[in-house]
């Protein structure tokens, strides 16, 4: 089973605008991880956000984390042709990462 | 410096047949993992290996074996092949000990099962 869900499934954006997903999950975590993968390619990690840390930004990504509601949420802004891709959060469990479903972002020109 | 390289990058196989997957992480990384990535849906994990030892195993069949090799590299094997076998299969390596932190992902072997 798999401990993040995102949510939505899909999303559709015109380039410039900003696009917002979110992940739940079940369990505690140390950390919770946004990665990146583009067309069934290989996943790149795009930020890690720790459990005693709330947000987190790292150039146009903007990430949230509310232990409370075991819940995250990651923002995109100005968003680009390039940021086209399915989106996956992660909870890091001792030997492994957990990932949800992901999101998948399509940006219109 | 390199990153972590995946061999072959497709294959197809038929039903019953075995296959041998092979990853070498980023050097200087000791610790290698396994995830099966099936069509929509995130990856899910199948092994890490740390030290050549098999630190962690997910919901996977016999049929699903691993090795990590002394300089680190490591083979996925999968016995009996099944339909529901086809899958992208990524490895991913991690540099720190402490099983935290970012992994660092090749670019999947896609494996076909007719």
């Amino acid at each position: 089973s798999q401990q993040g869900e995102e949510d939505p499934q899909a999303l559709s954006i015109q380039e410039g605008e900003n696009a917002t997903m979110n992940c739940s999950y079940k369990t505690s975590i140390n950390n919770l991880q946004w990665y990146r993968q583009n067309s069934g390619r290989g996943l790149v990690h795009l930020i890690l956000i720790r459990s005693n840390e709330r947000e987190k930004h790292s150039g146009r990504l903007r990430v949230t984390l509310d232990t409370s509601k075991k819940s995250s949420s990651l923002l995109i802004t100005a968003s680009r042709a390039a940021d086209t891709a399915s989106y996956f959060c992660a909870t890091d469990e001792k030997y492994k990462l957990s990932f949800g479903a992901g999101t998948t972002v399509t940006v219109r020109a | 410096d390199a990153g972590v390289t995946q061999s072959p990058t497709h294959l197809i196989k038929t039903r019953g047949q075995h296959v041998t997957l092979r990853c070498s992480p980023i050097s200087g990384h000791k610790s290698v993992s396994w995830y099966q990535q099936v069509l929509g849906q995130g990856p899910q994990f199948i092994f890490q290996y740390y030290e050549k030892e098999e630190r962690g195993r997910g919901n996977f069949p016999d049929r699903f074996s691993a090795r990590q090799f002394p300089n680190y590299s490591s083979e996925l094997n999968v016995n009996a092949l099944l339909l529901g076998d086809s899958a992208l299969y990524l490895c991913a390596s991690r540099r720190d000990t402490a099983n935290t932190g970012e992994l660092f992902f090749g670019e999947g072997s896609r494996l076909t099962v007719l």
